[in-house]
């Protein structure tokens, strides 16, 4: 079945550093979708890409499609205290009938 | 208010019961979902349902039963022969599950078995 990978599980930086989160799939997606889950929350959904090779920004968040639609990026420039917490990518298996895959997710750790 | 509740909270059983979790939406939506997430892990699915009165199989469904005899209501009954029931239950909805339309979760109920 299809597998959605995340790097890095963990990410401590310093508050104003920047973050980058990848994701990889075993299969060719037909779309990704980014979630947010704070400490003690749930995911909610921040973003979804659909083109290949498609940019997509939000303030200091920017996101990426490859150009093969195998895997995606979530960059965060100068990192803010707001930041913390889960980032999951889950995607969607191009022609599949599966839904969904999410990540294991990328805990990102701000220190002041 | 449009949204997803999930109650209780937090749920405390003792070993060998069966609990049941309760999920509401009044979004309008057919496809409703149930993930289990432990700490520092991911979402792992269990159970999904894409219209009233149809439901699936997740990856990690042993252990658990549910039910959509409302499109507002999906419960999630944890069973004693799950071995390992103590996690944070998420339920989810989104409006079609073969699309790829966004999921919107619940604030979750953290069970702790004892």
């Amino acid at each position: 079945g299809q597998q959605v990978m995340q790097i890095p599980q963990y990410q401590h930086v310093q508050e104003g550093e920047d973050f980058t989160t990848y994701c990889n799939s075993s299969t060719t997606l037909s779309n990704i979708q980014w979630y947010k889950q704070r400490p003690g929350g749930h995911p909610v959904f921040l973003i979804q890409l659909v083109k290949s090779g498609e940019v997509k920004k939000q303030k200091r968040l920017t996101f990426q499609f490859g150009e093969a639609k195998k895997n995606s990026s979530l960059h965060i420039t100068a990192t803010q205290t707001t930041d913390v917490g889960t980032y999951f990518c889950a995607g969607v298996e191009r022609g599949g009938a599966d839904g969904l895959t999410f990540g294991k997710g990328t805990h990102l750790i701000i220190q002041p | 208010d449009g949204g997803i509740t999930q109650s209780p909270k937090y749920l405390f059983r003792k070993e060998g019961q069966n609990v049941t979790l309760s999920c509401e939406q009044n979004l309008n939506h057919d496809a409703m979902y149930w993930y289990r997430q432990d700490p520092g892990q991911g979402l792992r699915l269990i159970y999904y349902s894409q219209i009233v009165n149809d439901f699936q199989k997740g990856d990690i469904a042993e252990g658990y039963s549910v039910s959509r005899e409302k499109k507002e209501s999906f419960p999630l009954t944890v069973t004693s022969a799950q071995k390992n029931p103590t996690a944070f239950y998420l339920c989810a909805s989104s409006l079609d599950r073969a699309s790829s339309y966004e999921q919107y979760f619940g604030p979750g109920t953290r069970l702790t078995v004892t």
